[in-house]
């Protein structure tokens, strides 16, 4: 049973252009978000969250919204460029219990 | 300076055998954890030890047995390798319940059950 899906498997954009991933989640009491990045042969690495209370997060080039009503999630990029590409996952937690992972989105920046 | 390790990185054994992937964190986090991808690259959670005491045991098959020395080290031994084991099994440490920064994980440990 897959609470955090994200339906595009793979993603190519050109660099400078914008980069969005999407995630929803089926269970409303996920209050936690958090995006990951991974390189192949590495484990992922934390890139930005965001907490129910909030509709956007903001990084430098990354940005993370929630949408609560359509429990979806996006993380956008701008500008790409080409060390961006690799696989992202998005999480979630609830009430501080353990992420469930979705099954990633390959990116690709095309120079 | 490694955060996260595990090893080894690379596992090749036959059906039945009993193997263990080692994790240790020098970030003094107080919880770790066991992750799962498998081929279809979903990663699941199998084991959570927060200061050496099991707080989530999803459900895998009792053949899986993590130990926690201290918390520092979170272990795991598998018996009677079946075939469908083989996946990237990641460790992961974190303060917060990874509320604050996420979770840091290690580079995975990839198990090939022959």
């Amino acid at each position: 049973d897959q609470q955090v899906k994200q339906n595009s498997p793979s993603l190519s954009v050109q660099e400078g252009r914008i980069s969005i991933l999407n995630c929803d989640y089926t269970n409303s009491m996920f209050d936690y978000f958090l995006w990951y990045k991974k390189y192949p042969a590495e484990g992922p690495t934390f890139l930005i969250s965001i907490s129910s209370i909030k509709d956007k997060n903001e990084d430098g080039r990354f940005t993370v919204f929630l949408n609560k009503s359509a429990k979806h999630l996006s993380l956008h990029i701008v500008p790409s460029q080409p060390g961006d590409s690799a696989v992202y996952f998005c999480a979630a937690s609830a009430l501080g219990n353990q992420f469930y992972f979705g099954t990633g989105t390959s990116l690709t920046v095309i120079p | 300076d490694t955060a996260v390790s595990q090893t080894p990185k690379y596992l090749v054994t036959q059906m039945g055998n009993d193997k263990s992937i080692k994790c240790e964190q020098n970030l003094g986090h107080d919880t770790m954890y066991w992750y799962k991808q498998d081929s279809k690259k979903f990663l699941k959670i199998m084991f959570s030890y927060n200061n050496k005491e099991l707080i989530i045991n999803e459900t895998v098959p009792n053949r899986f047995s993590p130990k926690s020395p201290d918390k520092a080290h979170l272990n795991l031994h598998i018996n009677s390798l079946e075939l469908g084991d083989s996946a990237v099994y990641f460790c992961a440490s974190s303060n917060d319940r990874g509320r604050t920064n996420g979770y840091t994980f290690g580079s995975g440990t990839r198990l090939t059950v022959v």
